[in-house]
């Protein structure tokens, strides 16, 4: 089942303004994952933060955790239209393997 | 190039008939691999998890005996939606991840099931 909510459920901006999305969760995690996915695809892969890192970035994306709140933050800088698609975090906690998924956001940039 | 390639992409059945879903790990050998499900707009609901060389385990509400899996090597998963019904109708979704903890997953391109 869903382990955690993301908000916005949807968010539209103009191209090369910030996105930020919000994650929140219930258990204890491992760590913590966001994904992508375009639209009637697969998801791919963006960025993992451990239970013991704050923050992490690469590229354009910058990733904050917070585990005494449990939530998470996804902020995507100077978007662009091809920024458009559906983020995802995921949770993975103790032993198990499969990965827990957020509500999702749902983002669209407008050229 | 792709490390999860999952196979068809989209299906059309006929109300009753049974589909096979493929998933193969193409870059390491995945003794676990998961089946998602996912209805328009919605997030990724797992269904169950494949072992290699036994049975899967099966998210609660899951039905098993509809819901076939199979995971007979280590590169290998299949899916088969069993006397598949319009209700069926969805967006499948296999993933695998390498045994080390804190890895990220990979994901197939997915299979768009409809059912008429």
């Amino acid at each position: 089942s869903q382990q955690g909510e993301e908000d916005p459920q949807a968010l539209s901006i103009q191209e090369g303004e910030n996105a930020t999305m919000n994650c929140s969760y219930k258990t204890s995690i491992n760590n913590l994952q966001w994904y992508r996915q375009n639209s009637g695809r697969g998801l791919v892969h963006l960025i993992l933060i451990r239970s013991n890192e704050r923050e992490k970035h690469s590229g354009r994306l910058r990733v904050t955790l917070d585990t005494s709140k449990k939530s998470s933050s996804l902020l995507i800088t100077a978007s662009r239209a091809a920024d458009t698609a559906s983020y995802f975090c995921a949770t993975a906690s103790g032993s198990a393997r499969q990965l827990t998924f957020g509500s999702g956001t749902q983002l669209t940039v407008l050229p | 190039g792709a490390v999860v390639s999952q196979h068809p992409s989209w299906v059309i059945c006929k109300s009753g008939t049974s589909v096979k879903i493929e998933c193969r790990s193409l870059d390491f050998q995945a003794t676990t691999m998961f089946w998602y499900r996912q209805f328009p707009k919605q997030s990724l609901m797992l269904m169950a998890t494949s072992n290699e060389g036994s049975k899967a385990t099966y998210e609660q509400g899951v039905e098993k005996d509809k819901f076939l899996i199979n995971h007979a090597s280590l590169t290998l998963s299949t899916l088969t939606v069993t006397s598949a019904h319009p209700e069926d109708s969805s967006f499948y979704i296999c993933s695998a991840r390498r045994q080390a903890m804190n890895t990220e997953a990979f994901f197939g391109q997915g299979t768009r099931l409809t059912v008429v």
